[in-house]
């Protein structure tokens, strides 16, 4: 059940972009995107909820697609401060055990 | 508002031992979930409290337990220790509506020797 992204680590230089993609094999409710830097806690990001809703920084972009149970996060003009681990987190639908998945990371590296 | 607090924030025991890890949420928010993170293993969900009740588990064994209390504060209890245990312990709150952010405290490090 845990969510599956790719690519596992992306090295990026300063204004470069990437896309990092978060897969479910179960359907979903919401999918929710976390960064969190070495030695420090998981941030939030971004909420996509299923319908369409989202809820997050303004700097940062992400798709869900509800049909294929997959979401993916778009980071643009990148700067050094987007270097951590990015996870995506996923919710299942209500009355279907609604347990809280995080997928297996993303290591971003952005270099000057 | 004040964020998301763990305590205590580093912890050693020893195999066989048991400890109580505490975290008190943010003001106003009504759940707690508890996530245990090893490099090998990721983020794992443990369990969520809302209200005081338990609403979700993780696959984890009983040895794992945890509460919360009227003013929302989670205590989370692991018996009979064993090495594997050994791993970051983070708390997230959130108003838990569906869909709702969670936010998370710096977590309790606990190491089993």
């Amino acid at each position: 059940q845990q969510p599956v992204q790719s690519p596992q680590a992306v090295i990026l230089r300063e204004g470069e972009d990437a896309v990092i993609n978060c897969s479910s094999s179960k359907a979903l409710y919401s999918v929710h995107w976390y960064r969190q830097k070495h030695g420090e806690a998981p941030v939030f990001l971004m909420i996509l909820l299923k319908g369409g809703e989202q809820k997050g920084h303004e700097k940062i972009s992400a798709s869900f697609n509800e049909k294929k149970q997959q979401s993916s996060l778009y980071l643009t003009a990148s700067q050094l401060s987007y270097s951590g681990t990015y996870f995506c987190g996923t919710e299942s639908p209500p009355n279907t055990g609604n347990q809280f998945y995080f997928g297996t990371g993303t290591s971003l590296t952005v270099i000057p | 508002k004040a964020g998301v607090t763990q305590t205590p924030r580093y912890l050693i025991k020893t195999r066989g031992q048991q400890v109580t890890l505490s975290c008190s949420p943010i003001s106003g928010h009504r759940s707690v979930s508890w996530y245990q993170q090893t490099p090998g293993q990721g983020l794992q969900f443990l369990f969520e409290y809302f209200s005081e009740t338990q609403r979700n588990k993780g696959n984890f064994p009983g040895r794992f337990s945890g509460r919360q209390f009227s003013n929302s504060r989670s205590e989370m209890n692991v018996s009979t220790l064993e090495l594997g245990d050994s791993a970051l312990y983070l708390c997230a709150s959130s108003s838990r509506d569906r869909g709702s952010e969670q936010y998370f405290g710096p977590g309790t490090r606990l190491t089993v020797t």
